[in-house]
């Protein structure tokens, strides 16, 4: 049973489409993280949120917004997609008393 | 500034031999510290991690690690790389408490030679 699933893995869309991603953790954790990770490897963090209420926004453009439904889910819209937002992006979850960030499987992000 | 330096990008070594993974931070707090490995088309998956007490941490797969404050390092160490380790590390920086952001480092990618 996956801990921290995202939908879907791999979106191939055209520039200026919006497109959204799905995270769900089932592992009971409060905190839940998008993280986008570009070509060269480096991760980034986009958003944080704990119990609902978010947390942490790393001047991200506008054409990202999160959504936190409930503690287990935080999906992703995007916006009037633009080439540089080609990445993998991860959603991660955590227990901020333990502190060790959960990882899905990432979902490959390509603007054509 | 907070950040998290991991100096190798590539790191070619042969089955069988030691292997150290560098990692450096700067961290006004007290930080907790990971190590992550990532196989290709993967997820990250924790190695281990340092939170406080002994400065020497086990991991999965036979990683250690040993956090030195004076030197503000993280280093990863195995003493004998198998093949299935090749995989991208890295190396991250949170705060000790009640944290909600992870830095971390440009990763490091390890090869290995047969």
């Amino acid at each position: 049973d996956t801990a921290v699933s995202q939908t879907p893995k791999y979106l191939v869309t055209q520039m200026g489409n919006d497109k959204s991603i799905k995270c769900e953790q089932n592992l009971g954790h409060d905190t839940m993280y998008w993280y986008k990770q570009d070509s060269k490897k480096f991760l980034k963090i986009m958003f944080s949120y704990n119990n609902k209420e978010l947390i942490i926004n790393e001047t991200v453009p506008n054409r990202f917004s999160p959504k936190s439904p409930d503690k287990a889910h935080l999906n992703l819209h995007i916006n009037s997609l633009e080439l540089g937002d080609s990445a993998v992006y991860f959603c991660a979850s955590s227990q901020v008393a333990t502190g060790e960030l959960f990882f899905g499987e990432g979902s490959r992000l390509t603007v054509l | 500034a907070q950040s998290v330096t991991q100096p190798d990008i590539h790191i070619t070594v042969s089955e069988g031999a030691s292997l150290e993974l560098r990692c450096n931070y700067s961290y006004g707090a007290t930080p907790y510290l990971f190590w992550y490995v990532q196989s290709p088309g993967q997820g990250l998956q924790l190695l281990l991690k340092y939170f406080s007490g002994d400065t020497l941490v086990q991991g999965i797969k036979g990683f250690e690690a040993e956090f030195k404050r004076s030197q503000s390092s993280f280093n990863l160490r195995k003493p004998s790389v198998h093949w299935s380790d090749a995989a991208e590390y890295f190396c991250a920086v949170g705060a000790a408490s009640g944290t909600y952001k992870y830095i971390f480092g440009t990763g490091t990618r390890l090869k290995v030679l047969a």
